[in-house]
């Protein structure tokens, strides 16, 4: 059963930001949110994590609502490499991770 | 530092046929994956192992799949018979050890196409 929700495709423009909805409304206390992304022909790429706290890295961002519910990964300023399919996974990673992909975004970033 | 290597990166076969992938971690990741992905589907978990023990491989048709990590260190996963339907990217992953504090990032190398016709 799929523990996240997300669009199936989304665009923005070279230079914007790309703020990419991710819906887990059935999250648990113990559970992470991860994003990972595939570009095309490649393997799944880490992305950030985050429990309960907005977090940010050398690459996105990433906005927890305080209910958990839902989240936002932001990548500020989107260039055409950021094309890829970005994937919101919830997991329990503190005993044996197995991170569960869904079917994520389609994100295509254009001129 | 070294990613995660895999091989063959391309493998075409017909069907009724065998094939092996082979795959070398990150050095000192002691958890290793296995995936399969389906053209336009995301990764699914087959294997899962810790050092040379699995963890879990329920989702691994065991009629025709088989992996071992025998020295806890590369795989190798192995169809036989190959069906039509297992045409798909083959995944390797690896991540630290169950314990350490992020054990959710794992590091996935570019996958083995396989074609089976």
């Amino acid at each position: 059963d799929a523990k996240t929700t997300q669009p199936t495709s989304m665009d923005c423009a070279e230079g914007r930001a790309a703020n990419l909805p991710c819906n887990h409304s059935t999250i648990s206390g113990n559970e992470y949110v991860y994003w990972y992304r595939q570009i095309h022909s490649q393997g799944p790429q880490y992305i950030i994590h985050g429990l309960k706290n907005n977090e940010t890295n050398e690459m996105a961002s990433l906005i927890i609502t305080e209910d958990r519910k839902s989240s936002t990964l932001i990548l500020p300023h989107a260039t055409l490499r950021d094309t890829a399919v970005y994937y919101c996974i919830v997991e329990n990673t503190g005993t044996a991770s197995k991170l569960t992909f869904g079917t994520g975004t389609r994100l295509q970033v254009t001129l | 530092e070294a990613g995660v290597a895999q091989s063959p990166r391309y493998k075409i076969i017909e069907k009724r046929q065998s094939v092996a992938f082979w795959c070398n971690p990150i050095s000192g990741h002691a958890t290793l994956y296995w995936y399969q992905q389906i053209l336009g589907q995301g990764p699914k978990l087959l294997i899962q192992f810790q050092n040379n023990g699995v963890v879990d491989d329920s989702q691994l048709p065991k009629d025709r799949f088989s992996a071992e990590r025998l020295k806890g260190v590369d795989s190798t996963l192995k169809i036989q018979p190959a069906k039509l339907e297992d045409s798909a990217v083959y995944l390797c992953a690896s991540t630290h050890p169950i314990g350490h504090p992020n054990t959710g990032e794992l590091f996935f190398g570019e996958g083995s196409r396989l074609t089976v016709l």
